[in-house]
């Protein structure tokens, strides 16, 4: 059965850094690229970027370029978003997804959402 | 890169059909036959119901159909359910090796 699990919700404050993960099995892992979304509270769906584990290459939105970085550890079937320096406006729910292929970069198989709270 | 423009709410009643629209530009939805629908209810992950325009993921009800022409792709749901209010998001794939999202569609079953 294909999953992707992602790390537990975290509480961080202005400034701090972050690292969140996920983790997938049931699969070739390196033979699918990964999304990462994030839903700021009540807003919509927005793509920050995605990756392909078997080289670490990276597409990013020219809306987080420089604000996130998305890396991988084929190693241990795990993909990741850090953060060096967070912002309040950081705080929402970060989802990574598997992506069916390359070019439709549709994502078929989610975790189940890891939730950033910055607050001071 | 601008979002995918949605109507930000669509309504039903039971066994009705409706359709629910995205717009993009030659950038995205008019280039590639890359567009994908998602099902979202609050508090769980997205599901995907259509990629490449008009596939289905296996499991996925044949009531759910999705069109494009030029920069506009378009959701389709048939025998609307109780079970199908959420909120539906599209998606595309955009010459610039991103994607990019719609604003979200909320689906109203009444």
């Amino acid at each position: 059965e294909v999953q992707l699990v992602q790390s537990g919700a975290e509480v961080k404050k202005p400034g701090e850094s972050l690292r969140i993960s996920c983790k997938g099995s049931g699969y070739n892992f390196a033979n699918y690229w990964i999304n990462w979304v994030r839903q700021m509270p009540g807003k919509g769906l927005e793509w920050l970027g995605r990756i392909d584990p078997s080289d670490s290459y990276i597409n990013y939105s020219p809306s987080f370029q420089g604000h996130v970085t998305i890396s991988v550890d084929k190693s241990i079937s795990t993909a990741y978003v850090q953060w060096s320096s967070l912002k309040a406006s950081d705080s929402a729910i970060y989802y990574c997804a598997r992506i069916i292929n390359y070019s439709s970069s549709a994502g078929d198989y989610w975790g189940q959402g890891t939730q950033v709270t910055v607050s001071s | 890169q601008s979002a995918l423009t949605q109507p930000a709410s669509v309504s039903g009643s039971p066994g009705q059909s409706i359709t629910i629209s995205c717009t993009g530009t030659s950038s995205d939805v008019g280039t590639y036959n890359y567009v994908s629908w998602y099902q979202h209810h609050p508090g769980k992950a997205p599901k995907l119901m259509i990629y490449n325009v008009n596939e289905r993921p296996s499991g996925v009800s044949n009531r759910f159909s999705g069109s494009k022409s030029g920069n506009t792709a378009s959701l389709t749901i048939s025998g609307l359910q109780a079970e199908d209010e959420a909120d539906y998001y599209c998606s595309s794939y955009t010459t610039s090796s991103t994607v990019v999202f719609g604003g979200g569609t909320k689906l109203t079953v009444l």
